[in-house]
């Protein structure tokens, strides 16, 4: 069935550090790939997608690139902030037994220190 | 418009009882899922309802259920507790549901301790 891996965490990091959270993952035909993040205490929120190889989903400074030959997501930004301290989920939109369902990944917590 | 609201907010229990946690979800939203979040498994799906249907069902025993109501209200139940049940729940609602590739919209979860 449909998988997806990430890095473990936490993943510490220093105000304006560059991250580079891993996401790869395993799924039958093309699926659509996500970010959510959760902040703590609340629920998850789409932080962004993309549905196709070579699409590159961004906001609020975060960026990811769907890479088909790697079966990769990887989620980066250049400079993060104390107010990105949450934690990841990759996500895929993929097959599950004639109807598609959203797997995500076990989560990647990031912590970012003044 | 009024998020996504799950109540209880905790719920203690002990073991052998039986548990019903709720979920509203954002007004014209059709599609509620459920998902148990624990720290060492990341979210497994439970469940997704549409239009008072279960589309999709992932690998949980029978003791997890679930229903829809015709406002899109849904419940999930949990009989005869297990220590192994104690997990965040969260719900997530959609307008189409999720085989759109809509994003989903969480809710804050329901804290269940199994005792």
């Amino acid at each position: 069935g449909d998988s997806v891996t990430q890095m473990e965490g936490p993943v510490t990091l220093s105000e304006e550090a560059f991250l580079t959270i891993n996401c790869t993952y395993t799924a039958t035909g093309y699926p659509s790939l996500f970010w959510y993040v959760q902040y703590p205490g609340e629920g998850l929120q789409l932080l962004l997608k993309a549905t196709k190889a070579d699409d590159k989903g961004s906001n609020k400074g975060f960026e990811a690139t769907y890479r088909k030959e790697t079966t990769s997501f990887h989620l980066e930004k250049g400079s993060v902030q104390v107010s990105d301290s949450a934690v990841y989920f990759c996500a895929l939109l993929g097959d599950s037994g004639g109807y598609q369902k959203v797997t995500f990944g076990t989560g990647t917590k990031l912590q970012v220190i003044p | 418009k009024a998020g996504v609201t799950q109540t209880p907010r905790y719920l203690i229990k002990t073991r052998g009882q039986q548990v019903t946690l709720s979920c509203s979800p954002i007004s014209g939203h059709r599609s509620v899922s459920w998902y148990q979040q624990t720290p060492g498994q990341g979210l497994q799906f439970l469940f997704e309802y549409f239009s008072e249907t279960q589309r999709n069902k992932g690998n949980f025993p029978g003791r997890f259920s679930g229903r829809q109501f015709s406002n899109s209200r849904s419940e999930m139940n949990v009989s005869t507790l297990e220590l192994g049940d104690s997990a965040l729940y969260l719900c997530a609602s959609s307008t189409r549901g999720q085989a759109s590739g809509e994003k989903l919209f969480f809710g804050s979860g329901t804290q269940l301790s199994v005792l």
